[in-house]
């Protein structure tokens, strides 16, 4: 199993719509993961950390489920500027507690359609 | 203004040159990643340095090297061992920031070798 697994989808949404992809990850001791946007040939951006049960921002909210060992992005009301591509990561490499180091999936492709 | 910055922004060399991608920081930020991503295959991690003077390998260390004199710059060399150099390059920085760290990344180098 990956240390962490993404649908790449494309995910083609029409604006205005809800939108929701997943990521598992495969090391239980993790306490904290990240969900990075990538515009089109651009660095990865920061855009929730999810430490706890979940994280709330504006129209973006980040769930945590350490039962079945997934984390889940959901975007509400979308936008044409939320088309891009969005990527989780969660600590990898052994006993990673300080997050030392970061596993990323390949990334959930997003298209929002007029 | 703060940040991490990545020069140049496209490099082009011959195969067989050795090339060094620069990478500075001002976020006074202890750890420093390197990372490289391809065309559906996610970022992966090339070596991390977590204080001056240090580094560890990461997953494909092979054909690369560093060093870490500054705790504000994380120069990154591929060499000519490097078999397939031609990717985006993107450097990061850990800090903590509340509860947890989080990592920042640069702009990204794209390089081409031909």
């Amino acid at each position: 199993r990956k240390e962490v697994e993404q649908d790449p989808g494309p995910f083609n949404v029409p604006e205005g719509a809800t939108v929701a992809f997943n990521c598992t990850y495969s090391n239980s001791a993790s306490q904290s993961f990240f969900w990075y946007r990538q515009d089109c040939r651009k660095e990865p951006k920061l855009l929730m950390s999810v430490y706890s049960s979940g994280n709330e921002d504006g129209r973006f909210t980040a769930q945590l489920n350490r039962a079945s060992q997934y984390i889940s992005l959901l975007i509400r009301d979308s936008k044409l500027s939320d088309s891009a591509t969005y990527l989780c990561a969660a600590p990898g490499g052994g006993t990673n507690f300080g997050n030392e180091k970061l596993t990323f999936g390949t990334g959930t492709r997003l298209t929002i359609i007029p | 203004d703060g940040g991490i910055t990545q020069s140049p922004k496209y490099l082009f060399r011959k195969e067989g040159q050795n090339v060094t991608l620069s990478c500075e920081q001002n976020l006074n930020h202890d750890a420093m990643y390197w990372y490289r991503q391809d065309p559906g295959q996610g970022l992966r991690l090339i070596y991390y340095s977590q204080i001056v003077n240090d580094f560890q390998k990461g997953d494909i260390a092979e054909g690369y090297s560093v060093s870490r004199e500054k705790k504000e710059s994380f120069p990154l060399t591929v060499t000519s061992a490097q078999k397939n150099p031609t990717a985006f390059y993107l450097c990061a920085s850990r800090g903590y920031r509340g509860t947890f760290y989080e990592q920042y990344f640069g702009p990204g180098t794209r390089l081409t070798v031909t």
